[in-house]
C-alpha cells in the first residue's frame, strides 16, 4: 500500500501569515492527491483534487501544488476560520485510498 | 439539498454484529459510488470500502475485508454497511461519503455524512 507523511504535525501561525504544509506519498502517485479540511466535530470538507485544483466554493487563499511523492498545500493568508486540521489523500490506481496522518493549523 | 445522514451507530461488543446506514437525498443517489471512511485516535482517517453506483462492485480495505460488507438500495436511496466479528481497533466514527460529479469510482469526495459513533467495548 503506498504510505502518506505530512509535515509538520502542528504549527501555530498568526494571522495573515502564509503557511505551507508538505505531503510525501511512498511512491509515484503523479497528480492523483487531495486535501482536506477538517474542523472539530465536523467531516472533512474536499479542498483540493489532482494536486492543484480548487473545488468549487472554496477560498483561493488555498493552493496545493506537486506531483509525483512530492506534494505542497498552502493558505496564502491564513484567517481565524482557517484553524483545522489538514489532511492530504492519495488515490492512485486502485483502493486503498490512503491519507496521511494530518497537520493541525492553529493560531 | 444534497446530504447524507448516517445511523446505527452504538456500543457493541468484540465478536459482535453492527448495520450502518447512511440516507441520501437532494441528489440522483443512484448514479453515484459511494463509500464508508472512519476516523479513530489512533489510526486517523481510513477508507473502509467503497461500491459501485448499481451496487454490482465493490472494494474493502484489508483490514475489514472479510467482516464488513457493503450494500446499496438505490430504490431508497440508502447505502448500508454490515459489520461482523467487530474488533475493539474498529472503534471509531464512520462516515458515509459521495464523490464530485462525474468522479467515478475516484475518492474525491465532496459531499459526507456527519458521521455515526461506533464503540466496540466489552
Amino acid at each position: 500500500d503506498i504510505q502518506m507523511t505530512q509535515s509538520p504535525s502542528s504549527l501555530s501561525a498568526s494571522v495573515g501569515d502564509r503557511v505551507t504544509i508538505t505531503c510525501q506519498a511512498s511512491q509515484d502517485i503523479s497528480n492523483f492527491l487531495n486535501w482536506y479540511q477538517q474542523k472539530p466535530g465536523k467531516p472533512p470538507k474536499l479542498l483540493i483534487f489532482d494536486a492543484s485544483i480548487l473545488e468549487t466554493g472554496v477560498t483561493s487563499r488555498f493552493s496545493g501544488s506537486g506531483s509525483g511523492t512530492d506534494f505542497t498545500f498552502t493558505i496564502s493568508s491564513l484567517q481565524p476560520e482557517d484553524i483545522a486540521t489538514y489532511y492530504c489523500q492519495q488515490y492512485d490506481h486502485l483502493p486503498p485510498f490512503t491519507f496521511g496522518p494530518g497537520t493541525k493549523v492553529d493560531v | 439539498q444534497e446530504q447524507l445522514v448516517e445511523s446505527g451507530g452504538g456500543l457493541v461488543k468484540p465478536g459482535g454484529s453492527l448495520k450502518l446506514s447512511c440516507n441520501a437525498s437532494g441528489f440522483p443517489f443512484k448514479i453515484f459510488y459511494m463509500s464508508w471512511v472512519r476516523q479513530s485516535p489512533g489510526k486517523g482517517l481510513e477508507w473502509v470500502s467503497h461500491i459501485s453506483d448499481s451496487g454490482s462492485t465493490s472494494f474493502d480495505a484489508d483490514s475489514v475485508r472479510g467482516r464488513f460488507t457493503i450494500t446499496r438500495d438505490n430504490s431508497k436511496n440508502s447505502l448500508f454497511l454490515q459489520m461482523n466479528s467487530l474488533r475493539a481497533e474498529d472503534t471509531g466514527i464512520y462516515f458515509c461519503a459521495r464523490a464530485r460529479p462525474h468522479s467515478g469510482s475516484l475518492p474525491l469526495w465532496n459531499l459526507w455524512g456527519q458521521g455515526t459513533q461506533v464503540i466496540v467495548s466489552s
